[in-house]
């Protein structure tokens, strides 16, 4: 079945490095999401991506598909306190359910 | 309200009782899906519902978990015979279809002694 693996599993970093998590599916994707949690909290929708080679960003974050449809990755730039969380993706193959990497937990050191 | 509203938002249950989870989704979302988490892991699929479509239950632990879906409104996902396996929040998530964001509920945390 559809598979989407998430490295690396935790990163630890001083405020102001740049973060990037990476994402990687076992088939073509449809489409791609990306969500954050913070602790204690429930997943919130970040982005969707949807075409081949897509690049979105988002004031420090930038997302990225990979040509194939079948990769993707979020970086981080410069991070601050408040990006600590766990981070998500969730890929979709064509007509099926959302299936989520198991995250990246981002713990920021001020 | 305008989000997910999951119940009960904590339940503790002593091994080998049933346990019934509540979600009311979005009003007008055709798709919803729940999920369980255990203490700091990621999201495993439980089930996920779709319009009037046979419901995709591919994820379901075993055959004391099932899930139901009323009108295309709320949806109950019950545990039979609790474990104390089972212990880990439950969310639940709608969304208006297809490629759409799903917009989560605040989870029941789900504690089995």
């Amino acid at each position: 079945g559809q598979q989407v693996m998430q490295i690396p599993q935790y990163q630890h970093v001083q405020e102001g490095e740049d973060f990037t998590t990476y994402c990687n599916s076992s088939t073509t994707l449809s489409n791609i999401q990306w969500y954050k949690q913070r602790p204690g909290g429930h997943p919130v929708f970040l982005i969707q991506l949807v075409k081949s080679g897509e690049v979105k960003k988002q004031k420090r974050l930038t997302f990225q598909f990979g040509e194939a449809k079948k990769n993707s990755s979020l970086h981080i730039t410069a991070t601050q306190t408040t990006d600590v969380g766990t981070y998500f993706c969730a890929g979709r193959e064509y007509g099926n359910k959302l299936v989520f990497g198991a995250g990246t937990i981002l713990r920021v050191k001020s | 309200g305008a989000g997910v509203s999951q119940s009960p938002s904590n339940k503790v249950t002593e091994k080998g009782k049933d346990v019934e989870l509540r979600c009311d989704p979005i009003s007008g979302h055709t798709a919803l899906y729940w999920y369980r988490q255990s203490l700091g892991q990621g999201l495993e699929f439980l089930i996920y519902f779709q319009g009037n479509s046979a419901p995709d239950k591919s994820g379901l632990p075993s055959d004391r978990f099932s899930a139901e879906r009323t009108g295309g409104s709320v949806s109950t996902l019950t545990i039979q015979r609790t474990q104390q396996e089972d212990s880990a929040v439950y969310l639940c998530a709608s969304s208006s279809g297809w490629g759409s964001p799903l917009h989560f509920g605040n989870g029941t945390r789900l504690t089995v002694t």
